[in-house]
């Protein structure tokens, strides 16, 4: 099945800095792939995708990339504030949406934005 | 909105007691999905319904089951509960299999002592 590794494990950055956090997955076969952001005491939400037929996508201050042939994307966000704060995860599926195998999420990544 | 309803914020029970967690939403979503979160493991899927009285095995199944008799709810059941099933469980909806976004419960915090 798929498998996908998300890196770094935490995330310190300035206020205003920019971050990046990475995935690579192993299932050549994957063509959907979600951002989710989780606040302190609250589920997941999703805050960007992209498909496989698209190299980059971008919503405000926050921007996903994908590169197919070396099975890994990244999420960008710039001028980051301090409701940026929280952990975030990536995933994968061959289908959007998971279909019946259902999304693969990596470990999730802690961004904590320092004032 | 969408809203994903979780029973429980908090619950404690004990090693062998059986266990109901309930997830209720008000959007008519066809598909319902238990999530596990713990930490440095991420979110593991353990069953999902695609339809009432349907349900399919996700990565976790083991000493879990589910129920889905009406379509707005989808009850998670720990037969006899374990400490290592001590964990965030979070349920999470989508409208169909065309639409991509998940909308997940705020979750529930258990611990089996």
């Amino acid at each position: 099945g798929e498998n996908v590794e998300q890196h770094p494990s935490t995330l310190s950055v300035q206020e205003g800095d920019s971050a990046v956090i990475k995935c690579t997955y192993s299932d050549s076969a994957s063509n959907y792939f979600p951002w989710y952001k989780q606040e302190l005491g609250k589920g997941p939400q999703l805050i960007i995708d992209i498909r496989s037929n698209v190299g980059e996508k971008k919503d405000q201050r926050i921007a996903v990339t994908l590169n197919k042939t070396a099975k890994h994307f990244s999420l960008h966000i710039t001028e980051t504030q301090p409701e940026d704060s929280a952990v975030y995860f990536c995933a994968a599926s061959k289908l959007p949406g998971g279909g019946a195998d259902g999304l693969t999420f990596g470990k999730g990544t802690h961004l904590i934005i320092q004032p | 909105d969408v809203k994903v309803t979780q029973s429980s914020r908090y619950l404690v029970k004990r090693t062998g007691e059986k266990v109901f967690l309930e997830c209720v939403q008000d959007m008519d979503h066809e598909n319902m999905f238990w999530y596990r979160q713990d930490p440095g493991l991420g979110l593991r899927l353990i069953y999902f319904s695609y339809d009432v009285k349907m349900k399919e095995k996700g990565d976790i199944p083991e000493g879990y089951s589910v129920s889905r008799e009406k379509k707005e709810r989808f009850s998670l059941i720990l037969e006899s509960a374990s400490t290592n099933q001590t964990s965030m469980y979070l349920c999470a909806t989508q409208f169909s299999w065309t639409y991509e976004k998940l909308f997940f419960g705020s979750g529930t915090q258990l611990s089996v002592l």
